[in-house]
């Protein structure tokens, strides 16, 4: 499995949009890359995930390079609810096992 | 659709015990995952369940056991407790086998003394 590599801290002004890289230079072609985030004592939500087409829902928009060599989670507005450990991590679609592999993840930390 | 539960939420237990934590997925997952979280190691995965069948486990000593059973309910065992088993423990439902599209629950807070 590919490995991921995020900074491990960021600040964001609330309002603003927040955008944290992911660089994933090893990614094959058929892993995708998948976003969660941790925020205090509660467990990991999924945020969104993509293969190399640019993907967006109700949480986030997904920006991956055409090298698909990086990505980018952009949270459009940030809010102080949005201050959390974000994960990226790159697997096959589906495969035989679900396994999660969790980095340390970039700590962001949305200011008012 | 209620989300994924995991009971009980808070467990103090001594050395030398063994503990049973409990996990229902959301309504329609048949696919259950069970991750430890500690300080020191971040998110580990522990084992995952599909179809009450283990289909896979992670590098964790035997004493760490999981089922399912057929409403796809799953529970996880910790036998002989350590100290360094104290953690936070997870647990994921999905919709089907392998999915990395996982739904966590708010976890179960494991001290030992």
């Amino acid at each position: 499995d590919a490995k991921t590599t995020q900074p491990p801290s960021m600040d964001c002004a609330e309002g603003r949009a927040a955008n944290l890289p992911c660089n994933h230079s090893t990614i094959s072609g058929n892993e995708y890359v998948y976003w969660y985030r941790q925020i205090h004592s509660q467990g990991p939500q999924y945020i969104i995930h993509g293969l190399k087409n640019n993907e967006t829902n109700e949480m986030a928009s997904l920006i991956i390079t055409e090298d698909r060599k990086s990505s980018t989670l952009i949270l459009p507005h940030a809010t102080l609810r949005d201050t959390a450990v974000y994960y990226c991590i790159v697997r096959v679609g589906t495969g035989n096992t679900g396994k999660l592999i969790f980095g340390q993840g970039t700590t962001l930390q949305v200011k008012p | 659709k209620a989300g994924v539960t995991q009971t009980p939420r808070y467990l103090i237990k001594t050395r030398g015990q063994q503990v049973t934590l409990s996990c229902s997925p959301i309504s329609g997952h048949r696919s259950v995952s069970w991750y430890q979280q500690t300080p020191g190691q971040g998110l580990q995965f522990l084992f995952e369940y599909f179809s009450e069948t283990q289909r896979n486990k992670g590098n964790f000593p035997g004493r760490f056991s999981g089922r399912q059973f057929s409403n796809s309910r799953s529970e996880m065992n910790v036998s002989t407790l350590e100290l360094g088993d104290s953690a936070l423990y997870l647990c994921a439902s999905s919709f089907g086998q392998g999915s990395y599209e996982q739904y966590f629950g708010p976890g179960t807070r494991l001290t030992v003394t």
